[in-house]
């Protein structure tokens, strides 16, 4: 198994600019989640999806859309990209047994706006 | 409100200097705690879960430890590649999402 699996590992946009940044997991997981991590602050969790067709705001969901259409794909967008949105991205997925609530993480995309 | 406090904020100690460190919390209904080990440019990589008061998780190295309001992730005679960042997080009542620490910086010289 791949795991989880993220592109671009980096970008850099301009202002105004909109992208997408792609997430793939292999391993069957229903639950799928995005995270923002900046220096001193933690990870702060964008959108998370329970499963195919739906998905659920976190802490910081403005200026991002997400959408999943099936169990392994969980993209992130960004339209009018702002250099509040420079940071690392991070997908993560886990398993639907209850008894077993660890994430599994995707390498990062590091993006900067300028 | 939930929150985890994870301390020190970073750590330094010398190969073979055992010590520990501290992820407190206050949360309703803990359903399981988590720690994480961070390398700088990758993702948080899975180490332990704890669910109860009194479990202890080893690994290598590492050990977690659970109480009702704090868990500790002890490093016995460390190495310099056990330099990471160490994270914990807490999943509490019916959330489907994890609550996180800002982690503890770890750097072990030779």
């Amino acid at each position: 198994n791949a795991g989880v699996t993220q592109t671009p590992k980096f970008r850099i946009l301009k202002i105004g600019q909109s992208m997408t940044l792609q997430c793939t997991q292999d391993m069957n997981h229903n639950y799928m989640y995005w995270y923002r991590q900046d220096p001193g602050m933690g990870l702060k969790l964008i959108y998370y999806s329970v499963g195919a067709g739906i998905t659920d705001k976190g802490e910081v969901p403005n200026g991002y859309n997400v959408s999943r259409s099936t169990t392994e794909d969980f993209p992130l967008r960004l339209e009018l990209a702002a250099p509040s949105q420079t940071s690392v991205y991070f997908c993560a997925s886990r398993p639907p047994e209850r008894a077993s609530y660890e994430q599994y993480f995707g390498p990062g995309t590091r993006l900067t706006v300028t | 409100e939930d929150q985890v406090t994870q301390s020190p904020e970073a750590l330094r100690l010398q190969e073979g200097e055992s010590s520990s460190l501290n992820c407190s919390y206050t949360v309703s209904g803990l359903r399981g705690l988590f720690w994480y080990r961070q390398d700088p440019g990758k993702g948080p990589e899975f180490l332990f879960t704890l669910y109860s008061a009194g479990e202890e998780k080893e690994k290598e190295r590492l050990k977690a430890t659970l109480t009702k309001k704090e868990s500790f992730l002890h490093i016995t005679a460390p190495k310099p590649e056990d330099s990471a960042t160490y994270l914990c997080a807490v999943n509490a009542g019916n959330n489907r999402k994890l609550i996180w620490g800002l982690g503890t910086s770890l750097a072990v010289n030779p």
